[in-house]
């Protein structure tokens, strides 16, 4: 089974601070997603990658960058947390584009203050 | 406009009744298309998925594709209460890279 895991289930930071967000899937897939949902909006793809270091901004890159230093891992990060950025935060994974299967973790329930 | 609509629900049917949803759409581009099911404070996973036009069904699933009329559906047979989570749409182009687009997602309970 395809395994997607991410840091934390649920966090708390306050306005400006920097967070890191970690997704580590463990089925050697080439592609990974940062998504973030919110009621009556669904899922909003912030960012994907396709390889190692390579990137690409999806709908809401606004206030978000992303990092992929290993194929298994795959970082968002919130360079100054808004209370807006308050949301639930999902990382899928998918074998390589073009296949459509996207494999979720648990997703992480940030709450800015 | 969204590209995707779906109802939010909550949508409550008692044990052993159909359910039925739907997700309509207004991008003609979109040809795969894919049924997430989301529990509370769980990541979505997937249901069904078609490509174009055409029914499919996987036991007591069954996933329904109009392009003509751009509207998708998900029936469940046999409710059970193990059904009851979050449904979500999701549909892409057909090019060799195109994000996915979800709905937005309907509830459903169901009720023993």
């Amino acid at each position: 089974d395809v395994k997607v895991t991410q840091s934390s289930r649920y966090l708390v930071k306050r306005t400006g601070e920097k967070v890191f967000l970690e997704c580590v899937q463990d089925m050697d897939h080439e592609n990974m997603f940062w998504y973030r949902q919110d009621p009556g909006l669904g899922l909003r793809l912030i960012y994907f990658s396709y390889d190692v270091k390579m990137k690409e901004k999806g709908d809401i890159p606004e206030g978000y960058s992303v990092s992929r230093e290993k194929k298994e891992r795959f970082s968002l990060i919130l360079e100054s947390a808004s209370t807006n950025q308050t949301s639930m935060y999902l990382c899928a994974s998918s074998l390589r584009l073009g296949l459509e299967t996207q494999y979720f973790g648990p997703g992480t329930r940030l709450l800015v203050l | 406009q969204k590209e995707v609509e779906q109802d939010p629900g909550p949508l409550s049917v008692p044990e052993g009744a159909i359910v039925s949803l739907n997700c309509t759409y207004s991008n003609s581009a979109f040809q795969y298309f894919m049924w997430y099911r989301q529990y509370s404070r769980k990541g979505p996973e997937l249901l069904m998925y078609t490509y174009s036009s055409g029914n499919k069904e996987d036991g007591r699933f069954t996933a329904q594709v109009d392009k003509s009329s751009k509207y998708i559906s998900l029936f469940i047979r046999d409710s059970q209460p193990s059904d009851s989570a979050t449904y979500l749409c999701a549909m892409k182009e057909g090019d060799s890279w195109g994000k996915l687009q979800f709905g937005a997602g309907t509830q459903v309970v169901v009720t023993p």
